[in-house]
């Protein structure tokens, strides 16, 4: 098993409970934000995505939040599942910078049956 | 028919050898990424290549140096390894410099 990553945050919910997870950039240049799921020993997989003309934006199961006022972006998923248990990474980038992604530090999500 | 592959999985090496490890995607993309994943799983930018031409180099050691070859491939040499190399690395590519990125499983190297 992983032995990294232990001091990660970690959010434990009940399966089918909706999860929230929440991300403060520091750029206020950014105006394009991603979140992305890691599952253990795998790479990161897109989510997400939401551009800074807009405070919201749905998908899947899942809706992010974006409130630029106080730099913050947050994810929620809806009746949470035991796929779901993974770290998720916010992301951001001026879209000047291209796709100079900045990463956030990571949420760990623990779905109890 | 994996989108983004990277070859070895794991590599462990010791200190002051010299490895590289590969990267490939078969998604037809223009741009593609190298990013250094640390045991408290901070995720960074390492590199990135646009049509085989380097467009991002962050503040990384010389002795990182990226090889695209052609679009569908870049590689990353590692020279003189040292323990703080020891982390995972990702490839990533998207379709152009904008564009979604999609991830390789990653090379988890352990340098002792």
């Amino acid at each position: 098993g992983e032995s990294v990553g232990l001091h990660l945050p970690t959010l434990s919910v009940q399966e089918g409970d909706n999860s929230i997870i929440n991300c403060a950039y520091s750029n206020s240049a950014s105006d394009y934000f991603i979140w992305y799921k890691q599952e253990s020993g795998k790479g990161p997989q897109f989510i997400i995505d939401i551009r800074s003309n807009m405070d919201k934006r749905q998908g899947q199961r899942v809706t992010v939040l974006l409130n630029k006022t106080v730099k913050h972006l947050s994810l929620q998923i809806a009746a949470t599942q035991p796929g779901d248990s993974a770290v998720y990474f916010c992301a951001e980038t001026p879209v000047t910078a291209g796709n100079k992604l900045t990463f956030g530090g990571g949420t760990r999500v623990l779905v109890k049956p | 028919d994996t989108a983004v592959s990277q070859t070895p999985k794991y590599l462990v090496t010791q200190m002051g050898n010299d490895k590289s490890i590969k990267c490939e995607q078969n998604l037809g993309h223009d741009t593609m990424y190298w990013y250094k994943q640390d045991s408290k799983k901070f995720l960074k930018i390492m590199f990135s290549y646009n049509n085989k031409e380097l467009i991002i180099n962050e503040t990384v050691p010389n002795r990182f140096s990226p090889k695209s070859p052609d679009k569908a491939h870049l590689n990353l040499h590692i020279n003189s390894l040292e323990l703080g190399d020891s982390a995972v690395y990702f490839c990533a590519s998207s379709q152009d410099w904008g564009s979604e990125q999609f991830f390789g499983p990653g090379t988890r190297l352990t340098v002792l």
